[in-house]
């Protein structure tokens, strides 16, 4: 049960580069989340979806964009990469948010933009 | 909005010793749900310990334990016997329950030292 991965794990970026962040999940689950976790900032809500096809902003979506064709994977654009965007990014999913179940969180990617 | 705080950016602790970490949130909401979540230097985020707010009774988990106050929107961890595997980032972390789709908020996280 591989749980939730994401791909890559490393990555440097040039400035205007764009580039996609994978997340796929094998629990069948709905809710899918994207966050990035800068330091001193905790962990902040870029977009988020509640099921196929849908998608959300959450806190700080400017210069993201997200998609979820498949229940089973989430994708976090980036679509002319900034330094403001170097951040750990972290990818979530949970069955349902009325159970009161954590979310199951992948290992993160590195994204650093020069 | 709901948001959280985390006062204590660092704290340290000697091994075997207790310590508690504060996390004190806002909201309007009265169904909720509150979690713990520790980060090793791993970066995993593994969930420590969840309390519903209609739950009167703290939640306890092994060592792990939260002192709830509700009126007061107050959460606190307590680590009792403290080892060098909890040293970590701690995350206080909120959900409301009705429509709650919209994620998690976090704070900003306490770093947790353990002094061997």
């Amino acid at each position: 049960n591989a749980g939730v991965t994401q791909t890559p794990k490393f990555r440097v970026l040039k400035t205007g580069q764009s580039m996609t962040l994978l997340c796929a999940q094998d629990m069948n689950h709905e809710y899918m989340y994207w966050y990035r976790q800068d330091p001193g900032m905790g962990l902040r809500l870029i977009h988020y979806s509640v099921g196929e096809g849908t998608t959300a902003k959450g806190e700080v979506p400017d210069g993201y964009n997200v998609s979820r064709l498949k229940k089973q994977n989430f994708l976090l654009g980036l679509e002319s990469a900034a330094p403001s965007q170097t951040s750990v990014y972290f990818c979530a999913s949970s069955y349902s948010f009325i159970t009161g179940d954590g979310y199951t969180f992948g290992s993160g990617t590195r994204l650093t933009v020069v | 909005a709901q948001t959280v705080t985390q006062s204590q950016p660092e704290m340290s602790v000697q091994e075997a010793e207790t310590v508690t970490l504060s996390c004190t949130y806002d909201t309007s909401e009265s169904d909720y749900y509150l979690f713990w979540y520790k980060q090793p230097p791993s970066r995993q985020m593994i969930l420590v310990i969840r309390q519903e707010a209609y739950k009167q009774q703290n939640a306890t988990e092994n060592r792990f334990s939260v002192n709830f106050q509700k009126a007061a929107k107050s959460f606190s961890l307590k680590i009792s016997d403290s080892q060098l595997g909890d040293a970590a980032m701690y995350f206080c972390a909120y959900r409301r329950n009705s429509g709650g789709a919209d994620g998690l908020t976090f704070g900003k996280g306490t770093h947790l030292i353990i002094q061997p």
